[in-house]
């Protein structure tokens, strides 16, 4: 099955200062990649996907990208606020009839004003 | 729409005592899924169901664990008997069949504390 990797698992940032957080995953099969963010106490949320047939796309201050062939995906988050701190998380889905999700195991991102 | 409903939103019970969990997928959503989440090993698929039909069950951890959904509109996941090893987050998300790949949205889950 699917296994998705994710680093770091905590990450600090000054207000202002840019985040990344990267992701692997093993299926080649795998064509759709979501990140969510979850807040302490809260559900995940859906913050930008991207599918495998492009290699970036961008929402404001939030983009990710996708390397098919290293089989990695990464978020970037420009220009952090102190309400971006959550936990993020990746995930993977292969095509077909299994349309589960596999989660990385996290990123608790704290941005210090 | 009123998204994933899940209940309780926090349930404390008794080592051996059997819970249930309760999950009300958004209208029209045909895949339902249930996750287990805690500091140690994060986001667990336990149980997917497509069309009221379980599809992927190796998630759930031992036979103390089982899940149902009855029709469209409801699903129960049920611990019995319950241990305190179970205590959790138990997340509840649905998604639609209308694209291959669409976004799973999350209930605000259920808090299982098991003493």
């Amino acid at each position: 099955g699917e296994n998705v990797e994710q680093h770091p698992s905590t990450l600090s940032v000054q207000e202002g200062d840019s985040a990344v957080i990267k992701c692997t995953y093993s299926d080649s099969a795998s064509n759709y990649f979501p990140w969510y963010k979850q807040e302490l106490g809260k559900r995940p949320q859906l913050i930008i996907d991207i599918r495998s047939n492009v290699g970036e796309k961008k929402d404001q201050r939030i983009a990710v990208t996708l390397n098919k062939t290293a089989k990695h995906f990464s978020l970037h988050i420009t220009e952090t606020q102190p309400e971006d701190s959550a936990v993020y998380f990746c995930a993977a889905r292969t095509s077909g009839s299994a349309r589960q999700l596999t989660f990385g195991s996290g990123t608790q991102l704290t941005v210090l004003p | 729409d009123a998204g994933v409903i899940q209940s309780p939103r926090h349930e404390v019970t008794e080592m051996g005592q059997e819970v249930t969990l309760r999950c009300k997928p958004i209208s029209g959503h045909n895949s339902l899924f249930w996750y287990r989440q805690t500091m140690m090993r994060g986001l667990e698929l336990l149980i997917y169901f497509n069309n009221n039909v379980p599809i992927d069950d190796s998630g759930m951890p031992e036979d103390r664990f089982s899940a149902k959904m009855p029709n469209a509109s409801f699903s129960t996941l049920k611990i019995q008997p319950s241990e305190p090893r179970d205590s959790a987050v138990y997340f509840c998300a649905s998604s639609h069949p209308r694209t291959p790949d669409t976004e799973a949205f999350f209930g605000q889950g259920t808090r299982l504390t098991v003493v």
